[in-house]
């Protein structure tokens, strides 16, 4: 058990830019999840997936955000035309189905500041 | 909807005090309830659960207990430590569901 990994850990970019984050999931986990912190408060869900079947979005994730999830492993969160109010630390965490009350593991997040 | 309020920090002890940090929570249907610990530069770490009523989660001296009369999952620790230093989230989840976080809880313990 290697642990949930995300890349990068800190992502400086200009307003306007694109930006991808990618999350590696613990490998027997099917369900994946992505949150939304800032500073001084709790993790915001954003979406998840089950495999590679996005399940839910959040009204959070406008159409800027795109999230996938190819072939059920590592989920890639793309941020488009990049704004101030997207600084914040984004999350990953992983769980196993089985059963409904499995918790969730997360990654170390990456940090996105927005110039 | 799900919502989870927390006792609002920061909160400062000396070593070896006693901690409490309130946590009451909404939820329709039969939520679980976490704690999970945050320490600087780091991603949230599972501290502890409970998944029914009357539960009572345990883990590193910590203990909560899930009290669905009061709709509370509060966090107690009998002598804290000054590496129990950290932020401290109180989380419920549906099940299959995202968890939703209280704002969490900024614990200082000084030597």
């Amino acid at each position: 058990d290697t642990g949930v990994s995300q890349d990068p850990r800190h992502k400086i970019t200009k307003r306007g830019q694109n930006v991808t984050f990618r999350c590696d999931p613990i490998s027997e986990h099917n369900r994946l999840y992505w949150y939304r912190q800032t500073l001084g408060q709790g993790p915001e869900f954003l979406t998840y997936f089950q495999n590679e079947a996005q399940l839910e979005k959040s009204r959070l994730l406008s159409d800027r955000f795109s999230a996938e999830r190819p072939k059920g492993s590592f989920s890639t969160l793309e941020i488009q035309r990049t704004e101030q109010g997207d600084s914040a630390m984004y999350l990953c965490a992983s769980s196993l189905d089985r059963g409904g009350h499995q918790p969730q593991h997360f990654g170390d997040g990456t940090r996105l500041s927005i110039l | 909807g799900n919502s989870v309020t927390q006792m609002e920090g920061p909160v400062t002890l000396s070593e070896e005090a006693f901690l409490t940090i309130n946590c009451t929570y909404t939820a329709t249907g039969y939520p679980s309830l976490f704690w999970y610990v945050q320490y600087p530069g780091e991603g949230l770490q599972l501290l502890l659960k409970a998944t029914k009523a009357d539960d009572k989660g345990s883990n590193k001296g910590f203990e909560a207990t899930y009290r669905k009369e009061t709709t509370s999952f509060h966090l107690e620790k009998g002598s804290v430590q000054v590496s129990d230093s950290a932020v401290y989230f109180c989380a419920l989840s549906v099940p299959y569901g995202q968890l939703t976080f209280g704002s969490g809880t900024q614990l200082t313990v000084l030597p």
